[in-house]
């Protein structure tokens, strides 16, 4: 069974740091395109960063740019978001997810919160 | 900046209805880059349709999609109850990489 599940968010306070991880099983991990998409709380889907197969290549949305990084253990099947800088506007579920044919979204974790707040 | 628009932003149908969702680009995406998504409350999104018109796999045939250039169509043919979500379109390869329209919600009437 494919399946990927998000841990590490939490409760932050503005100015601060977390990493967020997803492990995935079910499939070969190196051969997709990975991607963090977040959604504020009532609010739509907003996609954040992705990175290639063999973690050579990513890419940012402009309001994470220079203080997300995303990266890959292929070794382990893990994909990680370290998160700094966070602000109030970063609160969000933050979705892992695999990406399909057409730069569509295969595969959802179930989603982890993050909630920047003092 | 490309934008996608959806409508309506909320429409009210009773099981049995034909509901017909709208997504209109600011400029024209190519129809192998977009893709349609269903979202219940507490749940993660879920593919429904890629490249304009391919069902992802084990969605029904009641779910089709439809379009091309700046105008694109998600028609469920007869609603189930269980079909009252939100959806989202959602493109790749123009500025931003990736966006998503705001959303419609599918509500019983």
């Amino acid at each position: 069974e494919v399946q990927l599940v998000e841990s590490g968010g939490g409760l932050v306070q503005p100015g601060g740091s977390l990493r967020l991880s997803c492990a995935a099983s079910g499939f070969t991990f190196s051969n997709y395109w990975m991607h963090w998409v977040r959604q504020a709380p009532e609010k739509g889907l907003v996609w954040v960063s992705r990175i290639n197969g063999d973690g050579s290549s990513t890419n940012y949305a402009d309001s994470v740019k220079g203080r997300f990084t995303i990266s890959r253990d292929n070794a382990k099947n893990t994909l990680s978001l370290q998160m700094t800088s966070l602000r109030a506007e970063d609160t969000a579920v933050y979705y892992c997810v695999r990406e399909g044919l057409g730069g569509s979204y295969l595969t959802w974790g179930q989603g982890t919160l993050v909630t920047v707040s003092s | 900046e490309i934008v996608l628009t959806q409508s309506p932003g909320t429409l009210s149908l009773s099981p049995g209805e034909r509901a017909t969702l709208s997504c209109r680009a600011s400029q024209s995406v190519s129809s192998t880059y977009l893709a349609w998504y269903q979202q219940k409350p507490g749940q993660a999104p879920r593919l429904l349709i890629y490249g304009a018109s391919n069902r992802a796999t084990g969605i029904p045939d009641r779910f089709s999609g439809s379009g091309s250039g700046t105008d694109f169509t998600l028609t469920i043919s007869r609603l189930e109850p269980e079909d009252f979500a939100v959806y989202y379109c959602q493109q790749y390869g123009s500025s931003p990489l990736y966006s998503f329209g705001q959303g419609t919600k599918l509500e019983t009437k």
